[in-house]
């Protein structure tokens, strides 16, 4: 299995701010990489896929960069209904394996 | 779009077997490139893949929980379903069902069905 691992685990930001969650592969994954967005009691939604590709329907305050090992989440202006927790997704190979999470709490 | 619904027991007992459905709706399960698979979510914890089917019926599991995993389709139904044997409290999760195209990440979900393993 690819081990993925975020950070930070929780991340305290305020309405406005520009926050970066950070996934590192313990191998190379190219650019397959997804990230999700997860409210309490909730599904997991997509937002990025192929490290960068926003998904339709999300808003462009959202981005994703990186290839090879490391990843990056980038919200450039917090919104109230960003405020919840985000997982990295690896599909480089078919064992499909996620980041332990990063919870995004208001500050 | 297509919409994914779990169904199935909430309470199993140790050492059964855990079986649920997942009930697809909005398109054919059976059409060309679309994968189907299982992750769960213990409580207060992280995502984790249990293994997919494919529109061939190929099938993927997570080497984790290969041996107690069966995923299998039915078509006429538009459904596929999980089995796990032997569970244990450390099964004990929301089960999600989701689809993805091959070797790629889901897309759509469903809701999610809480799953709890106690005598």
């Amino acid at each position: 299995d690819v081990q993925m691992t975020q950070s930070p685990s929780t991340l305290s930001a305020s309405v406005g701010d520009r926050v970066t969650i950070t996934c590192r592969a313990r191998q190379s994954i190219s650019s397959w990489l997804a990230w999700y967005q997860q409210k309490p009691g909730k599904a997991p939604k997509l937002l990025i896929y192929k490290a960068s590709s926003l998904e339709s329907g999300v808003p462009s305050r959202f981005s994703g960069s990186g290839s090879g090992t490391e990843f990056t989440l980038t919200i450039s202006s917090l919104q109230p209904d960003d405020f919840a927790t985000y997982y990295c997704q690896q599909y480089n190979s078919y064992s499909f394996t996620f980041g332990q999470g990063t919870k995004l709490e208001i500050k | 779009q297509p919409q994914l619904q779990e169904s199935g027991p909430g309470l199993v007992k140790p050492s059964e077997t855990l079986s649920l459905t997942c009930t697809v709706s909005g398109g054919s399960i059976s059409r060309s490139s679309y994968y189907w698979g299982w992750i769960r979510q213990p409580p207060g914890k992280g995502l984790e893949w249990i293994g997919s089917i494919s529109y061939s019926r190929n099938t993927y599991y997570n080497p984790s929980l290969k041996s107690r995993v069966t995923i299998s389709v039915d078509t006429s139904r538009n459904q596929f379903s999980l089995n796990l044997s032997s569970v244990t409290a450390a099964d004990t999760a929301v089960y999600y069902c989701a689809r993805h195209l091959s070797a790629a990440f889901f897309d759509f979900w469903g809701q999610g069905t809480l799953v709890t393993v106690s005598s």
